[in-house]
């Protein structure tokens, strides 16, 4: 059984460019919530995504966006890029929307 | 506001010397508390929920224990490979929020 899954490990990015991150879900969840982990800190809960949703969101500015597809994975894209958006970006998949998540390995971006 | 407080930041600790790890929360609507394991660049990778007060739950040298304002990580005789960032997550009403952790080390 495929645990949580995400692609690229690893990016490197300019100031001002955009970047999409994608993420598949483990088997037999169908929500996929994304977080932001800067150094040193625990993650900080970007958005939720259930039945192609959006349905919660956090702190963070409009120029991250996401979707959900109908098979239950999803991508995270961040517009025009800060340095400060530099951090290891986790997904995380549950079987419904308060339930515990299990999360991938991660999507490591450097913006330059 | 909804917050959660991990203590200590860091813990060293000798193989065999037992100790706890505390999280303290302040949530409205408390839906769930969480705790994960996190190895250096990975992903957290999930250990216990914890529902209501009062409850406990055991996996292998960990114990979790909730009240209605903290939570405990009791690890008892712990071993090298314990070593890790062990993070405390609260699921409110309108998301989940984790503490900054507790970076555990534990020398041979």
């Amino acid at each position: 059984d495929a645990g949580v899954t995400q692609s690229p490990t690893h990016l490197i990015k300019t100031r001002g460019q955009q970047v999409t991150l994608r993420c598949s879900p483990k088997s037999g969840h169908d929500t996929v919530s994304w977080y932001q982990q800067a150094l040193g800190q625990g993650p900080q809960f970007i958005f939720q995504y259930y039945e192609e949703e959006e349905r919660q969101r956090g702190n963070f500015p409009d120029r991250f966006s996401g979707h959900q597809f109908p098979n239950y994975s999803s991508e995270l894209n961040v517009n025009a890029l800060l340095l400060g958006d530099s951090a290891l970006y986790l997904c995380a998949s549950s079987r419904d929307r308060e339930g515990e998540q299990y999360f991938g390995p991660g999507t490591r971006l450097t913006v330059t | 506001e909804d917050q959660v407080t991990q203590s200590p930041e860091a813990l060293r600790l000798q193989e065999g010397e037992s100790s706890s790890l505390n999280c303290s929360y302040t949530v409205s609507g408390l839906r769930g508390l969480f705790w994960y394991r996190q190895d250096p660049g990975k992903g957290p990778e999930f250990l216990f929920t914890l529902y209501s007060a009062g409850e406990e739950k055991e996996k292998e040298r960990l114990k979790a224990t909730l009240t209605k304002k903290e939570s405990f990580l009791h690890i008892t005789a712990p071993k090298p490979e314990d070593s890790a960032t062990y993070l405390c997550a609260v699921q409110a009403r309108d998301d989940m929020r984790f503490g900054a952790g507790t970076r555990l080390t534990v020398k041979p």
